[in-house]
């Protein structure tokens, strides 16, 4: 069955750059997108078909895939972004990635 | 505005069958694939499957054989039904829009609901 890889976690810095990756094999060949999830909150969709973000989506949130890789970007990241962070892709089922804790500190 | 709202028991025996409803709003559910996904607490996402207005069903593999969801178009609801639970199946159980197109975006979600496992 298809996997995909995320970091356990990761931190930045408020108004830094943060970088969440996923790894699939050819995970460029598909598309990916990825989910944000607060505590006690359901995930919301924050970018779809590698690139595109949901109307709503604020534009510091960005993707981008390629090779096996995928990366949700967050330019100047602020508090409120913290949050789990879900990579999702299709294979015929839907595959979810085991998820990367953002912390803003 | 789509909205999406499971019900169910919060608490189901070991061996028994658990059993949720998705009520949908804003939207007809002819259209789309309509999915359940879980969250153990503490843990991450697992899909269990997705179901069309026709009747057409794609289910995870790893939980295939326990699994059967079904369509009430008249009621716009889609329901789960998951036999034989363990406390392993103790998770938050989400109901979603999913889009077919792409990575199949799971773009509407309901608040979920806590099911638990025990005697």
């Amino acid at each position: 069955s298809y996997e995909l890889t995320q970091p356990p976690s990761v931190s930045v810095s408020p108004g830094q750059t943060a970088s969440i990756t996923c790894s699939g094999d050819k995970l460029g060949n598909k598309f990916a997108c990825w989910y944000q999830q607060k505590p006690g909150q359901s995930p919301v969709l924050v970018i779809y078909q590698d690139t595109k973000r949901p109307s709503g989506i604020p534009e510091r949130f960005s993707g981008s895939n390629s090779g096996n890789t995928a990366t949700l970007t967050i330019s100047g990241t602020q508090a409120m972004d913290e949050a789990d962070y879900y990579c999702q892709a299709w294979d015929n089922t839907v595959v979810f990635g085991g998820g990367t804790k953002l912390t803003v500190l | 505005q789509v909205h999406l709202q499971e019900s169910g028991p919060g608490l189901v025996k070991p061996s028994e069958t658990l059993s949720l409803t998705c009520t949908v709003s804003g939207a007809s559910i002819s259209s789309y694939y309509w999915s359940w996904i879980r969250q153990p607490p503490g843990k991450g996402l697992e899909w269990i499957g997705y179901i069309y207005h026709s009747g057409s069903t794609n289910y995870n593999p790893s939980l295939k054989s326990r699994v059967t969801m079904s369509v009430h178009t008249s009621k716009n609801q889609i329901s789960l039904k998951l036999i034989s639970v363990t406390p392993a199946d103790t998770a938050v159980y989400y109901c979603a829009r999913q889009n077919p197109t792409g990575s199949h975006p799971l773009d509407y979600w309901g608040q979920g609901t806590l099911v638990t496992v025990s005697s």
